[in-house]
């Protein structure tokens, strides 16, 4: 596997259920990334890790939980969501997410369907 | 706060002809960087071209090149040659560098431009 991998690729679930999106990069960054793509609406950045530890939130209900064990893998915890969260969602990773403006490589993203 | 606009929601262009995708942005922020992001159909978004904001040179890359105009905020992206494997949706997307070069790795997109390229 090469680049950055994601998890199901494409995902299905009630409002009641709890799933997890996976994310992997084999790149050597430090810096991981999850993004919201909705029909006719920018990206929107999510969270960002850098190092393992979380350094942006931008203020995503709490249905939704990072975790990022170590910097070559970042999950997303799925829990009660709602039908408007249905979206395409990206990770993307980075050498880093501090310095600089590092070019970041997305990954195929998993299509989540909530109903 | 800053924001990315693409007026144009779709654009085409006929094979072997050159195309201009728009983009503005709003920014208070002095030091900066500008990208294109290219995602095809089912397919991983990729980076296509990237200028920084202390640059006056406008940054190329084989068919593709930049017009940036900082004092207009604006930051169009031109496609000579087309080819049908450009056919994509087009993202401006921007990032501020902070206090000591910090940018947290936050990128700010628009609403992209779907562009279809005619045989």
């Amino acid at each position: 596997e090469t680049g950055v991998t994601q998890t199901p690729r494409h995902l299905v679930m009630g409002m009641t259920n709890k799933k997890s999106l996976k994310c992997e990069q084999h790149l050597g960054h430090n810096a991981m990334y999850w993004y919201k793509q909705s029909a006719k609406k920018p990206l929107e950045l999510m969270f960002v890790y850098n190092f393992k530890e979380q350094t942006e939130n931008n203020s995503v209900p709490s249905r939704f939980s990072p975790e990022c064990p170590n910097s070559s893998h970042l999950f997303l915890h799925l829990h009660t969501l709602q039908p408007e969260d249905s979206a395409l969602y990206l990770c993307a990773s980075s050498p880093h997410a501090a310095v600089g403006a590092d070019t970041q490589y997305f990954g195929p993203g998993t299509r989540l369907t909530v109903l | 706060a800053q924001t990315v606009t693409q007026s144009q929601p779709e654009m085409s262009v006929q094979e072997a002809e050159t195309v201009t995708l728009s983009c503005t942005y709003d920014t208070s922020e002095s030091d900066y960087y500008l990208f294109w992001y290219k995602q095809p159909p089912s397919r991983q978004m990729i980076l296509v071209i990237r200028q920084e904001a202390y640059k006056q040179q406008n940054a190329t890359e084989n068919r593709f090149s930049v017009n940036f105009q900082k004092a207009a905020k604006s930051f169009s992206l031109k496609i000579s040659d087309s080819q049908l494997g450009d056919a994509a949706m087009y993202f401006c997307a921007y990032m501020a560098l902070g206090a000591g070069g910090t940018s947290y790795g936050k990128l700010t997109f628009g609403q992209g431009t779907i562009l279809t390229v005619h045989p």
